[in-house]
C-alpha cells in the first residue's frame, strides 16, 4: 500500500464549477502538506503548502487537512480552462536528517471545459 | 534566475547503452533531488544531496543507476546499461535549507529506452 493515495481521475468539470481534490495518507509523522500543479510536459509548481490541520486560502484555492482522518483536500473555486493540469498532493516529515524529502501522491489529473 | 536547468529535455536510446542526465540546479540551493515519473508509479523520489554529499539514495532502483555532484552547480544522473523499463520523465529538484514547499522543479528530461 502506497503512503499517499490520491485517485487519478481524470476528473472534468466545466467552467466555473469548484474543483475538489483530495488525498488519503498512512504515515501519522507527516508534518507538512503541499499541493503540485503540473502541466502536461512540465516540471511540478507548488500551489501552496500547510503545516497539521486547518484550512489555508490562497486566492481561489483553499487547502484542508484533518490530520485526524489523515485527509488532505484542495479546493479550486471559479474553475477556469488554464487550470487543467495534473495535481499532485506531497507531504513531508520536518527532521533535519531526512532534509526536505517528499513523498508524493499519483496525482489528479483535472480538465476544465469552457 | 533562470530556474533548475535539465538537459537533455528528451533522449531516445537503446537498450543497453549508457544515459547521462544532467542538471544545474539553482544558485545558492544547497539541495538537489533526482525524481523519476511514470504512469505506473508516479513520482518517486531517487537519491538527494545536501552540499554536494548524497545523504539518501534509497530510492535508486539497481546498480545500474549512479548519481554524481561534483560541484555545486550540477549533477548527473547515469544509468548504465539503461533497459525499457529505464523509460520515465526523470526530474531534477533543488531547494535552499529544509523550508518546506522550497523545492523547485526543472522541467525534466523524458527518457525512452528502445
Amino acid at each position: 500500500q502506497k503512503e499517499v493515495e490520491q485517485d487519478p481521475g481524470p476528473l472534468s468539470v466545466p467552467e466555473g464549477a469548484i474543483v475538489s481534490l483530495n488525498c488519503t495518507y498512512s504515515n501519522s509523522a507527516f508534518q507538512y502538506f503541499m499541493w503540485y500543479r503540473q502541466y502536461s510536459r512540465k516540471g511540478p509548481e507548488l500551489l501552496m503548502y500547510t503545516y497539521s490541520s486547518g484550512n489555508k486560502e490562497d486566492g481561489r484555492f483553499t487547502a484542508q487537512v484533518d490530520k485526524s482522518s489523515k485527509y488532505i483536500s484542495l479546493f479550486i473555486r471559479d474553475s477556469q480552462p488554464s487550470d487543467s493540469a495534473t495535481y499532485l498532493c506531497a507531504m513531508m516529515i520536518m527532521i533535519k536528517a531526512a532534509g526536505n524529502k517528499l513523498t508524493f501522491g499519483g496525482g489528479t489529473r483535472v480538465l476544465v471545459k469552457p | 534566475d533562470a530556474g533548475v536547468i535539465q538537459s537533455p529535455r528528451h533522449e531516445v536510446t537503446e537498450m543497453g547503452q549508457e544515459v547521462t542526465l544532467r542538471c544545474k540546479p539553482i544558485s545558492g540551493h544547497d539541495y538537489l533531488f533526482w525524481y523519476r515519473q511514470t504512469m505506473m508509479r508516479g513520482l518517486e523520489l531517487l537519491i538527494y544531496f545536501n552540499n554536494n554529499v548524497p545523504i539518501d539514495d534509497s530510492g535508486m532502483p539497481e546498480d545500474r543507476f549512479s548519481a554524481k555532484m561534483p560541484n555545486a552547480s550540477f549533477s548527473t544522473l547515469k544509468i548504465q546499461p539503461s533497459e525499457p523499463r529505464d523509460s520515465a520523465v526523470y526530474f531534477c529538484a533543488s531547494s535552499f535549507g529544509l523550508e518546506p514547499g522550497e523545492q523547485y522543479f526543472g522541467p525534466g528530461t523524458r527518457l525512452t529506452v528502445t
